[in-house]
């Protein structure tokens, strides 16, 4: 059974422009999260997709967004790029059938510099 | 809003010997979930061990085990018979259950706890 699978693994780009964070979760799983992780700041929450649907969303600005297609495989966009948002970005499936109970499993994560 | 500490950032314990974890958290909640995961090297979060919250008994998986104390508002986790290959960065997390609103899909983190494990 595939596991979450995130491309890019690495990922450079330049203060100002925009990037995509693609994410397929395991098969079956229907929620999927998105976690930034930086040294200073830890793990910290963007949002999650169900059905489709963003049911929750952490502190962060507009400029971070997502969506989910009906396959729920998962995308994350972040416009205009900043040099604090160079961090290894996390992508997180669950089965959702019976609540969060059981966890989400995780993806290897897409490391993005920004310069 | 709820909170979670892992005091120790860093730790180290002889290969074969038993390490514990400290994590504590803070929630007005009483239904919830507990998870320690595992960050190798590789990066990927692996989950080691989840506690749901109304259970009284402490969750076992093989060499590692919690102690749950929810008086205390504590969940740390046990590592027996430490291996090379559990040298990783730690993490507590904290989850509501399918509560709606600002619960969903979130998991709130501890900074994590570097174990190394030496030969």
């Amino acid at each position: 059974k595939a596991g979450v699978t995130q491309t890019p693994r690495y990922l450079i780009k330049t203060r100002g422009q925009q990037v995509t964070l693609s994410c397929s979760p395991i098969s079956g799983h229907r929620s999927v999260s998105w976690y930034q992780q930086t040294p200073g700041q830890g793990l910290q929450f963007l949002f999650e997709y169900f059905s489709e649907t963003q049911r929750n969303k952490g502190n962060f600005p507009g400029r971070f967004s997502g969506r989910q297609f009906s396959n729920s495989r998962s995308e994350m966009n972040v416009s205009t790029l900043e040099l604090g948002d160079s961090a290894l970005y996390l992508c997180a499936s669950s089965l959702n059938t019976r609540g969060f109970g059981y966890g989400y499993t995780f993806g290897s994560g897409t490391r993005l510099t920004v310069v | 809003a709820q909170t979670v500490t892992q005091s120790q950032p860093e730790m180290s314990v002889q290969e074969a010997e038993t390490v514990t974890l400290s994590c504590t958290y803070d929630t007005s909640e009483n239904n919830y979930y507990l998870f320690w995961y595992k960050q190798p090297p590789s990066r990927q979060m692996i989950l080691v061990i989840r506690q749901e919250a109304y259970k009284q008994q402490n969750a076992t998986e093989n060499r590692f085990s919690v102690n749950f104390q929810k008086a205390a508002k504590s969940f740390s986790l046990k590592i027996s018979d430490s291996q090379l290959g559990d040298t990783a960065m730690y993490f507590c997390a904290f989850m509501f259950p399918r509560t709606g609103g600002t619960s969903y899909g979130k998991l709130t983190f501890g900074q994590g706890t570097i174990l190394t494990v030496h030969p």
